[in-house]
């Protein structure tokens, strides 16, 4: 079954403690994002990537890392989350920024 | 100024209404657009896609975009409750590049 999966779904955590959230697609797809939605603002894409070890800011980058050593992965780090960094995550693949997503289930990320 | 932006509603509607939904735009170098769904406690899912100006129908869903306007429509003709959800449109301008949503609508379909 064709999926992207994302873990933990849920994750509370405190500031300034180091977290990363997995991605993982089996669908060979080259692109890869990571959103964060929040109410009022919709998605909001933090980083893409075209393909393995190429990766560029969307547009709220700040805060964030990703690295992409293998196709089908692409892990958002947070390197001393804040609490506005409260928010749902959804990491999403396809084959260019112009054809379908397909998205994860979410991750929702509580800093306290 | 957003780049996409999209009333957030709710847009409530009784059962058998026509939906009309919309997201007007800033960037004319936009040329993929689209339109996805997003139940709640899901990730969105895609339901239109449209390349460049003009009109494109499936079932009961039609997309419109005006590239002269930056204005994207989304119509749902005769709207069942199953239709309640967020509506996000999403355009990006390449291939390789952002893609960027609007902050989505949300419909409330009453039976």
């Amino acid at each position: 079954e064709a999926q992207v999966t994302q873990n933990p779904r849920y994750l509370i955590t405190v500031t300034g403690k180091k977290l990363t959230v997995t991605c993982s697609q089996n669908m060979n797809h080259e692109y890869m994002s990571w959103y964060r939605q929040d109410p009022g603002l919709g998605l909001r894409q933090i980083y893409y990537s075209m393909n393995v070890e190429v990766t560029d800011k969307g547009d709220v980058p700040e805060g964030y890392k990703v690295s992409r050593k293998e196709k089908r992965n692409f892990p958002l780090i947070l390197e001393s989350p804040s609490p506005n960094q409260t928010s749902l995550y959804f990491c999403a693949s396809s084959l260019r920024a112009d054809t379908e997503a397909f998205f994860g289930q979410g991750t929702r990320l509580t800093v306290v | 100024q957003k780049e996409v932006e999209q009333d957030p509603g709710p847009l409530s509607v009784p059962e058998g209404a026509i939906v009309s939904l919309n997201c007007t735009y800033s960037n004319s170098a936009f040329q993929y657009f689209m339109w996805y769904r997003q139940y709640s406690r899901k990730g969105p899912e895609l339901l239109m896609y449209t390349y460049s100006s003009g009109n494109k129908e499936d079932g009961r869903f039609t997309a419109q975009v005006d590239k002269s306007s930056k204005y994207i429509s989304l119509f749902i003709r005769d709207s069942q409750p199953s239709d309640s959800a967020t509506y996000l449109c999403a355009m990006s301008a390449d291939s390789w590049g952002k893609l960027q949503f609007g902050a989505g609508t949300q419909v409330v379909v009453t039976p």
